[in-house]
């Protein structure tokens, strides 16, 4: 099993270009996360999923969109990258709850110049 | 909803030092929550949980944590530390109602020898 894996581990965008970070799981979870990490911000929710075909918004979803059009995998899309979503990404996914044990990817780190 | 507070941003202990990180939250029913720990460059692990009875709780790697109600604390303990413990961590709560986790801002352990 690798559990949460998360594509690509680094990338630096310019402003105003666009990327998509990938989040693929193994162990048949219904629920995935998006959180974005910042120093002394702690993990914050981007947009989650409670099942294959479903999103929801988290506390900070401006300026992402996700999809989840397969139950294994979670993508987190910046159509127009600004500066302030420098940041480590991280993808959790859990069996069938929020409040299940979540089990996190090993992170990707954007940077926005 | 609910909201966590990590007072303490960074600690320093001694190798074989016994270690309390703390953890408060609020939430007008019983929480569940949780402990995960970041070592550098990864991402997060589950260390323990409370959903509910016993609220003394024993996790991995020799970590308990104790839930009281009456001081809305979760704080999280070790008899004695070891280098391989210097990581970050994090408490986190759930609501009973299925919502999201909110972690809190994270606490940085530095072991010294």
């Amino acid at each position: 099993n690798a559990g949460v894996t998360q594509t690509p581990k680094f990338r630096v965008l310019k402003t105003g270009q666009s990327m998509t970070l990938l989040c693929a799981q193994d162990m048949n979870h219904e629920y995935m996360y998006w959180y974005r990490q910042d120093p002394g911000m702690g993990l914050r929710l981007i947009h989650y999923s409670v099942g294959e075909g479903t999103t929801a918004k988290g506390e900070v979803p401006d300026g992402y969109n996700v999809s989840r059009l397969k139950k294994q995998n979670f993508l987190l899309g910046l159509e127009s990258a600004a500066p302030s979503q420098t940041s480590v990404y991280f993808c959790a996914s859990s069996y069938s709850s929020q409040t299940e044990s979540q089990y996190f990817g090993p992170g990707t780190r954007l940077t926005v110049t | 909803a609910q909201s966590v507070t990590q007072p303490d941003i960074h600690i320093t202990v001694s190798e074989g030092a016994s270690l309390e990180l703390r953890c408060n939250y609020s939430y007008g029913a019983t929480p569940y929550l949780f402990w995960y720990v970041q070592s550098p460059g990864q991402g997060l692990q589950l260390l323990l949980k409370y959903f509910s009875g016993d609220t003394l709780v024993q996790g991995i790697k020799g970590f308990e944590a104790e839930f009281k109600r009456s001081q809305s604390s979760f704080n999280l303990r070790k008899p004695s530390v070891h280098w391989s413990d210097a990581a970050e961590y994090f408490c986190a709560v759930g609501g009973r109602g299925n919502t999201p986790l909110v972690f809190g801002k994270g606490t940085r352990l530095s072991v010294i020898a």
